[in-house]
Order: structure tokens, then C-alpha cells, then sequence
């Protein structure tokens, strides 16, 4: 079946730590994008990448990383930089105007 | 900055009752898509509406664009407990860029 994987779908870290969530999409989409959402609020644009070895930042980079090395990858690394790391994180793809999300990683940093 | 804003953020609905959600943005757009999230899920594509005043219905959903193509709508005809989640608007702009408006929770009351 073809679709956009996030694992895990839940995640605990504590304070201070580096976490990698992970994007996969077998869709062959060229655009890939992540979303944070918090609890009754909408979607807001981290990142995203129209090309491989390419990204772009989004509305609210700060304290964000991301790589994409390969079409079908595009990780996100919530640094220790970030304030506020707990929120549930969207991932999606495209390949023209609509986007495909992924089930979301929820993380929760104590 | 572009904004998209949704109205209402919460909705209240006695089962088959209607339910209409308003998408307003600062800004043209060059199209304008819908996107639903159940409960605990992602969202979902539903639809896209690219032309100025145009209308499209799935079953008991009816999608609007508005004439300045700056805004747009979602009705629901006679509410099912199925139609519950947060319905979001997103604005695609000439550049591409996709802005999700805040998206407007549905419930609905058996």
C-alpha cells in the first residue's frame, strides 16, 4: 500500500535531548512538509522540501532541523533549542496541490 | 503576513441539524482546499475549489469559493454523528504556499 509512515507514533523525552522523528513516503511525491499542531489549534508549518537536498523554512523553524537526502525521507529533529517540544507532529507529501499526511508522532518532553 | 482565518472555532450541533464553517483570507488565493481530522487522526483531503464562485457537493457537503477568491465555505446538510471533527480550510497562494486556516471543531449531539 502506498502512504506516509511517522514512527513512533508516541514519543517521551526529557528535557534537554535531541529527538529524531521519522518521515517515510513510498507515494514517489517530490514535496514533503512538516506540521506541528497543538491542542485546539491549527496546523503551522516547520519546514518543507520541494527537492531532494533541498528544505525550506516555515513558519516556525526555530529550534527545528531537518535533512533530505533521499525522496522518500525527510526526518525532523526537535533540538533543545526548541521551548515548547510537546505538541503532535504532522508529516506530508504532495506531488501537486493536495497534501497527504502521515498518522503523526506525538511528543511529549518532561 | 498571510492569515487565514477560520470562524467558528467551536461548533455544537444537534444530530441533523446544519453546520457551516467560514474561511476567510487576507489575501487572494489562487485556489483553496478543505481538509478534515477525526478525532485522534490526521487530516484528510476532501476537496479543492480553484475557480472564482465556484460551487462543488459531496453528498451532504457543499464547498464555496467565493467571487474575490478570499474566501470560502463548508455546509453540512442534516448532521451524522460520522460528520464529527475539525474541518480546516487551507489557502494556496500564487507562490504555492499553503496556509491552514485554525479549522473549526464539529460535534455533534445524538
Amino acid at each position: 500500500d502506498g502512504g506516509i509512515t511517522q514512527s513512533p507514533k508516541y514519543l517521551f523525552r526529557k528535557e534537554g535531548q535531541n529527538v529524531t522523528l521519522s518521515c517515510e513516503q513510498n507515494l514517489n511525491h517530490d514535496a514533503m512538509y512538516w506540521y506541528r499542531q497543538d491542542p485546539g489549534q491549527g496546523l503551522r508549518l516547520i519546514y518543507y522540501s520541494q527537492i531532494v537536498n533541498d528544505f525550506q523554512k516555515g513558519d516556525i523553524a526555530e529550534g527545528y532541523s531537518v535533512s533530505r537526502e533521499k525522496k522518500e525521507s525527510f526526518p525532523l529533529t526537535v533540538t533543545s533549542a526548541q521551548k515548547n517540544p510537546t505538541a503532535f507532529y504532522l508529516c506530508a507529501s504532495s506531488m501537486y496541490d493536495e497534501q497527504y499526511f502521515g498518522p503523526g508522532t506525538r511528543l511529549t518532553v518532561t | 503576513g498571510q492569515q487565514v482565518m477560520q470562524i467558528p472555532q467551536y461548533q455544537h450541533v444537534q444530530e441533523g441539524e446544519d453546520f457551516t464553517t467560514y474561511c476567510n483570507s487576507s489575501t487572494t488565493l489562487s485556489n483553496i482546499q478543505w481538509y478534515k481530522q477525526r478525532p485522534g487522526g490526521h487530516p484528510v483531503f476532501l476537496i479543492q475549489l480553484v475557480k472564482s464562485g465556484e460551487v462543488k457537493k459531496q453528498k451532504r457537503l457543499t464547498f464555496q469559493f467565493g467571487e474575490a477568491k478570499k474566501n470560502s465555505s463548508l455546509h453540512i446538510t442534516a448532521t451524522q454523528t460520522t460528520d464529527v471533527g475539525t474541518y480546516f480550510c487551507a489557502g494556496v497562494t500564487g507562490a504555492n504556499n499553503l496556509f491552514f486556516g485554525t479549522g473549526t471543531r464539529l460535534t455533534v449531539i445524538p
